[in-house]
């Protein structure tokens, strides 16, 4: 079956971590680049981040850059969001997404995962 | 890039069409133009690429035209199931999205 399915999330404190996981199945992984897209509560969409298929190249949203790091494991047909120091701002809803086209970075996003709800409160 | 998407709300009855705008601060090719349907509670699902293509699936009362920095799209005959929420979505110069319009029924 081609899906995304994801993990991780929960309630965390400010300044503290969590990473976020999307397991890919059912089409070719490794030829595909991966996004990271998210919603704030009642809000509309915010795209992340993104990763090349090989995992050598990612880029980042200004409001993310230096905190985030997105990677990859080929091996698994895994993708991760490590998020650092948190702020109440980054609570939202995480979605991985894969884009159309195969072995480019942009593209519409034409798979989604089911989302994960990420707070992050004192 | 900046996409204004309006109106905010569009209130329609089953059966009417609805005219969707996204406005884009520079212009973009439309190569790099895509419509997202959200519904409360799900993931968004793709309508349309590269401004006008429908994704696979995509009923053809799902329309898209447009180019430079003016955007549209088009829902004939609403169904019960059309009514959500609309994102458009350019990706020629890293990713952003317009923040929506939501079409609701009357």
């Amino acid at each position: 079956q081609v899906q995304l399915v994801q993990s991780g999330g929960g309630v965390v404190q400010p300044g503290r971590s969590l990473r976020l996981s999307c397991a890919a199945s059912g089409f070719t992984y490794n030829a595909f680049a991966m996004h990271w897209v998210r919603q704030p509560p009642g809000k509309g969409l915010e795209w992340v981040a993104v990763i090349s298929y090989d995992g050598r190249n990612d880029y980042y949203a200004d409001s993310v850059k230096g905190r985030f790091t997105i990677s990859r494991d080929n091996s698994k047909d895994t993708l991760f969001l490590e998020m650092n120091n948190l702020r109440p701002e980054d609570t939202a809803v995480y979605y991985c997404a894969r884009i159309a086209l195969t072995y480019r970075l942009a593209g519409a996003f034409d798979m989604w995962g089911q989302g994960t709800m990420v707070s992050v409160s004192s | 890039v900046l996409l204004t998407q309006s109106p905010g709300t569009l209130s329609l009855s089953p059966g009417e069409t609805a005219t969707l705008s996204c406005r884009a601060s520079q212009r973009i090719s439309s190569t790099f133009l895509a419509w997202y349907q959200q519904k409360a509670g799900q993931a968004p699902r793709l309508l349309i690429y590269g401004a006008s293509s429908r994704a696979t699936g995509i009923p053809d009362r799902f329309s898209g035209t447009g180019s430079g920095t003016d955007f549209t799209l088009t829902i004939s005959r609403l169904e019960p199931e059309d009514f959500a929420v609309y994102y458009c979505h350019q990706y020629s110069s890293s990713n952003t999205f317009g923040q929506g319009t939501k079409v609701e029924i009357k």
